[in-house]
This record gives C-alpha cells, sequence and structure tokens, in this order.
C-alpha cells in the first residue's frame, strides 16, 4: 500500500535556525497537509496543499506541493522554542476517497534555547 | 473550525477489558473518523462513523473489536473492546475543517493503557 516517508525523523536545532523537512511518498498525492502534534495533544492543522507546485506560507511556515506530486517540503524559519513538538504530512492519494489521508512517519523537532 | 472534546483524556485498564471513548463535536457534521496513534508512531485511520449507517472499518480493524456509535450529527463514541496491552495507544476523533476543503481537526486524544 501507499507509504508516505518523512525526513529527518528526528532534529535538534538551535533557537534561530531554520528548518527543513520533506515528505516523499512512491505514489501520487493530490492534497498535501502538514499538522503538528504537542505532547498530549492531537495534531493540528498548519499548512494545506491542493496543486502541483503550490508554495504557500503560514506566518513563519513555508510548504511546498512537488512538482511530481509524490513529495511536500515543509520550512520553518528563525525557529523558537515552541516550534517543538512532532510534524506529520498527510496525503491525499488520486484513487482514494475525499476524505481519506496517509499520514507520513513524523518529524521530531527539539529546539536548543 | 470546530472544537472537539474527548473523554477520558487518558485511562489505565486491566487486559480484558472494554473502554468507551467519547468524542463531542461543537457542531454538526457528517463525517466523523477515529485514529490509533501507537507509540512513537504515526496517525492510522480506524474508521469513519456516519450519523444513520454503520461506521465503515479500514483493512484490520473489525467492528468486533471496535465498535463505534454514532447516535447523531454530533456525537461519537468508539470501545475497545478485550483490551490487551497491544491496544495501548492514543486514539483521537477528527472531523473535516471547515474552510479546508479536506484538512482535518483532531481532538486531544485519548492516552490508554493496558496492563
Amino acid at each position: 500500500g501507499q507509504q508516505l516517508n518523512q525526513s529527518p525523523q528526528s532534529m535538534f536545532i538551535q533557537e534561530g535556525e531554520d528548518v527543513s523537512m520533506n515528505c516523499t511518498s512512491s505514489s501520487i498525492f493530490n492534497t498535501w497537509l502538514w499538522y503538528k502534534q504537542d505532547p498530549g495533544e492531537g495534531p493540528v492543522l498548519l499548512i494545506a496543499l491542493y496543486k502541483a507546485g503550490e508554495l504557500t506560507s503560514n506566518g513563519r511556515l513555508t510548504a511546498q506541493f512537488g512538482i511530481t506530486r509524490k513529495d511536500s517540503f515543509l520550512n520553518i524559519s528563525a525557529s523558537i522554542p515552541s516550534d517543538v513538538g512532532i510534524y506529520f504530512c498527510a496525503g491525499q492519494g488520486m484513487t482514494s476517497g475525499t476524505y481519506k489521508y496517509i499520514f507520513g512517519t513524523g518529524t521530531r523537532l527539539k529546539v536548543l534555547a | 473550525s470546530a472544537v472537539i472534546s474527548q473523554k477520558p483524556s487518558r485511562d489505565i485498564c486491566q487486559r480484558g477489558t472494554s473502554l468507551t471513548i467519547q468524542c463531542q463535536v461543537d457542531s454538526q457534521v457528517t463525517m466523523m473518523f477515529w485514529y490509533r496513534q501507537q507509540p512513537g508512531q504515526s496517525l492510522t485511520l480506524i474508521a469513519t462513523a456516519n450519523q444513520g449507517s454503520e461506521a465503515t472499518y479500514e483493512s484490520g480493524f473489525v467492528i468486533d473489536k471496535f465498535p463505534i456509535s454514532r447516535p447523531n450529527l454530533t456525537f461519537s463514541t468508539l470501545t475497545v473492546s478485550n483490551m490487551s496491552p497491544e491496544d495501548s495507544s492514543i486514539y483521537l476523533c477528527s472531523v473535516l475543517t471547515p474552510g479546508t476543503e479536506y484538512g482535518y481537526t483532531f481532538g486531544s486524544g485519548t492516552r490508554l493503557t493496558v496492563v
């Protein structure tokens, strides 16, 4: 079945640094979502992408829908301590139902003050 | 966006028992979704619950183990039956987020530990 691989699995960065993470698939997706999950909470939607090549920002976060439709990228600029958490990508396949998403394996981010 | 309340937030249960998790939404929604997040893992869809019809289960999940109720458009329950330690996970309910076309809003989850 379809799988989403996120990279890196985890990362430690210094406050103020920029962060990049990506999500890749062997299958084509027509929608990509990026979520953040804080400890003890459910995931919160950060950015939604609907078109190949689309670049969308939400504050210090920028995400892109890859041209091949098989990948997506999330960048965080000037990281701050509250950026710590787990970041998940989620993709909706071309052949799946309108509501079903596959979630990536997650990138665990820790920010050192 | 929708506000979702889940109860209980956490529980420790004996193996062989059952736990029912409640999910309340502050607005009427057609579909509610139940996810499982095993320790250190990603989210896996268990089933989709539509009001007025039986839930649709994903591969690997069965109604006898995870019975779901959907009595109205704002409420759903998920029961984890005959629990074993392998059922220790975070269980999350979610609904479609208005305005994002296909994005989800999640509840804060129920952290279940089976001993």
